[in-house]
């Protein structure tokens, strides 16, 4: 199975401040369609998970323009251009390559 | 409005059998890839089963195959996961998740979950 790796574990940020999570996997995740089969997902408290980034760098419908996804094959990046409070909770980035989809151990963000 | 809902969790001793619904509304499930998803208490997330909109292509996790079965009603627009031998570490939440239709995976509906507790 492709192993995820997130970091940092937890991430405290100040409102209006950038934000940045790491996610490594231990096989590219490039597809021959030449899209990254990588997700990103948020899990705000006491919520179930909602989806954020498809294909590496695509928002899903209703995500504010402040989250972004990049990078290529093993190394990608989850950033928050100005945090919001609403923007706390644990963030998962998913591979979606391989048949056994595997999940990152998380990154919880919050408030200083 | 597109939304599932989950049912049929509970206690169950180790051994046990147990079987999770998820009702599907505002859209079909033959048009859509589906999962099973779970979360250990203060734990990640887990991808334990996927079934194609087709039926055709199933998926298991190494940590469920065996014990556990997806399967989905088109005609109640439902999804199940039937578990057999639970054990303790089966104890989660389980989510049913909508995945997009797209060339990759991702889920964007998912449900509010059913939580299973495995305990003697």
């Amino acid at each position: 199975d492709i192993v995820m790796t997130q970091s940092p574990l937890t991430l405290p940020v100040t409102p209006g401040e950038p934000a940045s999570i790491s996610c490594r996997s231990s096989q590219s995740l490039m597809h021959s369609s030449g899209y990254n089969f990588l997700d990103w997902y948020l899990q705000k408290p006491g919520q179930s998970p909602q989806l954020l980034i498809y294909l590496g760098s695509t928002r899903a419908s209703g995500v504010p323009d402040r989250f972004s996804g990049s990078g290529s094959d093993t190394n990608f990046t989850l950033k928050i251009s100005r945090v919001e409070a609403e923007d706390v909770g644990v963030y998962y980035c998913m591979q979606a390559l391989q048949t056994a989809l595997t999940f990152g151990g998380g990154t919880r963000v919050e408030i200083k | 409005q597109e939304q599932l809902v989950e049912s049929g969790g509970g206690l169950v001793k180790p051994g046990g059998s147990l079987r999770l619904s998820c009702a599907a509304s505002g859209f079909n499930l033959r048009d859509h890839y589906m999962a099973w998803i779970r979360q250990a208490p203060g734990r990640g997330l887990e991808c334990i089963s996927y079934i194609s909109g087709t039926g055709n292509t199933i998926h298991y996790s190494d940590s469920v195959k065996g014990r556990f079965t997806i399967s989905r009603d088109t005609a109640t627009n439902s999804l199940f996961l039937h578990m057999k031998s639970l054990r303790v570490e089966d104890t989660a939440i389980f989510y049913c998740a909508r995945d997009w239709a797209g060339i990759s995976h991702a889920f964007d509906i998912w449900g509010q979950g059913t939580v299973v507790t495995v305990s003697s």
